[in-house]
């Protein structure tokens, strides 16, 4: 069965550091992939999505993330975070044979000292 | 755009008895509703998946009896928890997508707290 894996449970960082979490699923077919943020008291939100093409993606709020097949990683980053950046950050990975059933991490809190 | 409301927010009830939780999209047709319960410091599991007018598929462990989906238009789907109990205590959440381009992506509600005592 499909599985996501986000290494990094909690993570505590200044402002102005650099994010970087990590996410490796095991489906080894074509797949959708996507990062959520959940910020306190708020629901789910799309960061950002990978389809097919460029496997750079560019999302909101300064956020990245890299598609690396081979690695069957799709991991976030951000240059500079903000102490707005604190939340809950969750990968999901949808297998395109499945239709569109999402499969989520474990999630990653953040958590941005001013 | 793409907002997906849910109703209510939070709900306490004793066991035994029956809630029922409203998942709506307000500007969009949602052809496919999902459900996902979210434990207290856990990810989302999906419960099922529902298209309109079609009966809802389950995720293996989860009681369709207990769980019922109802999707009968494009913009509602009713989760309802038959006698609950404390066990079924949670964070339900919807999500929605739509025909088109975009069917791959979710748009989440904001989730409704179920408290059973």
């Amino acid at each position: 069965a499909q599985s996501v894996s986000q290494h990094n449970h909690h993570v505590i960082l200044s402002e102005a550091a650099s994010l970087e979490l990590g996410c490796n699923y095991s489906y080894g077919g074509t797949v959708n992939l996507f990062w959520y943020v959940q910020y306190p008291g708020q629901h789910l939100q799309l960061l950002l999505k990978y389809f097919s093409g460029d496997p750079l993606v560019k999302g909101i709020k300064g956020f990245e993330a890299e598609f690396i097949k081979s690695k069957f990683s799709f991991n976030l980053r951000k240059p500079s975070v903000q102490w707005s950046d604190t939340a809950e950050y969750f990968c999901a990975v949808n297998e395109r044979a499945a239709g569109n059933k999402l499969t989520f991490g474990g999630g990653t809190r953040v958590l941005v000292k001013p | 755009g793409a907002v997906v409301s849910q109703h209510p927010s939070w709900v306490i009830c004793k066991s035994g008895t029956s809630v029922k939780i409203e998942c709506r999209s307000l500007d969009f047709q949602a052809t496919t509703m999902f459900w996902y319960r979210q434990f207290p410091k856990q990810s989302l599991m999906l419960m099922a998946t529902s298209n309109e007018g079609s009966k809802a598929t389950y995720e293996q462990g989860v009681e369709k009896d207990k769980f019922l989906i109802n999707h009968a238009s494009l913009t509602l789907s009713t989760l309802t928890v038959t006698s609950a109990h404390p066990e079924d205590s949670s964070f339900y959440i919807c999500s929605a997508s739509q025909a088109g381009p975009t069917r791959d992506t979710q748009y989440f509600g904001p989730g409704t707290r179920l408290t059973v005592l």
